[in-house]
């Protein structure tokens, strides 16, 4: 099946800071999702971008699906941004494959 | 408009004891899914049911785990003789026509087997 990798396993920011994670995917796609689990554990999606560039206030995501991978940017990062963030991919249109998330720690 | 409702929000089980996992989908939606997420992993991809109908079941263990969506009611994940190996919170989504990108995910039902 489809492997997903995420890109750093975790990480460390001071509040205000940017930072990039990676997906990288094995195979084509018809699906492509950013989620970030909160503290509290709850899923939100942020994004759904099989192609293609979009941004949502402070994040912006990139995905390039001929290279297979995609990117979220976190600009000027706050302490509620903390949490785990997943890459999901579909690729027959009903279910995600999910990486192993990037923990992200965002400190005062 | 209430999100998936998933209850209860933790459950603890000991060893060889049942357990019921219930989702409501969102008003309208009449596709779910269930995703099991281990301690410190990705979610996992159990099932995926429509009402009265299970679509795709590959992703559930083989033994011990079923799940139903009946016409009336939530949908309703159930694990008999549970094991330690069970711990793990598990999510239900759903979605108004089907297909992964319309999905919404609950809360989660964080399980506990002792």
């Amino acid at each position: 099946g489809i492997q997903v990798e995420q890109s750093p396993p975790d990480l460390i920011l001071q509040e205000g800071a940017n930072s990039t994670l990676r997906c990288n995917f094995s195979d084509s796609v018809n699906n492509l999702q950013w989620f970030h689990q909160n503290p509290w554990g709850q899923l939100i999606n942020l994004f759904y971008i099989p192609s293609g560039t979009k941004q949502n206030g402070r994040l912006s995501a990139t995905t390039v699906a001929t290279e297979r991978y995609s990117l979220l940017y976190i600009s000027s990062s706050q302490t509620t941004d903390s949490g785990v963030y997943f890459c999901a991919v579909g690729t027959d249109g009903n279910k995600l494959v999910f990486g192993a998330g990037t923990i992200l720690r965002v400190k005062s | 408009n209430a999100g998936v409702m998933q209850n209860p929000r933790h459950l603890v089980r000991r060893r060889g004891q049942e357990a019921r996992l219930r989702c409501s989908p969102m008003k309208g939606h009449s596709h779910v899914y269930w995703y099991r997420q281990l301690p410190e992993e990705g979610l996992k991809f159990m099932v995926y049911l429509q009402k009265e109908n299970i679509i795709d079941e590959s992703g559930m263990p083989k033994e011990r785990f079923s799940a139903e969506f009946p016409k009336e009611g939530p949908s309703i994940l159930r694990i008999q003789q549970v094991v330690r190996g069970d711990s793990a919170a598990y999510f239900c989504a759903s979605s108004p026509l089907g297909g992964s990108r319309g999905y919404t995910f609950g809360s989660g039902t964080r399980l506990t087997v002792v």
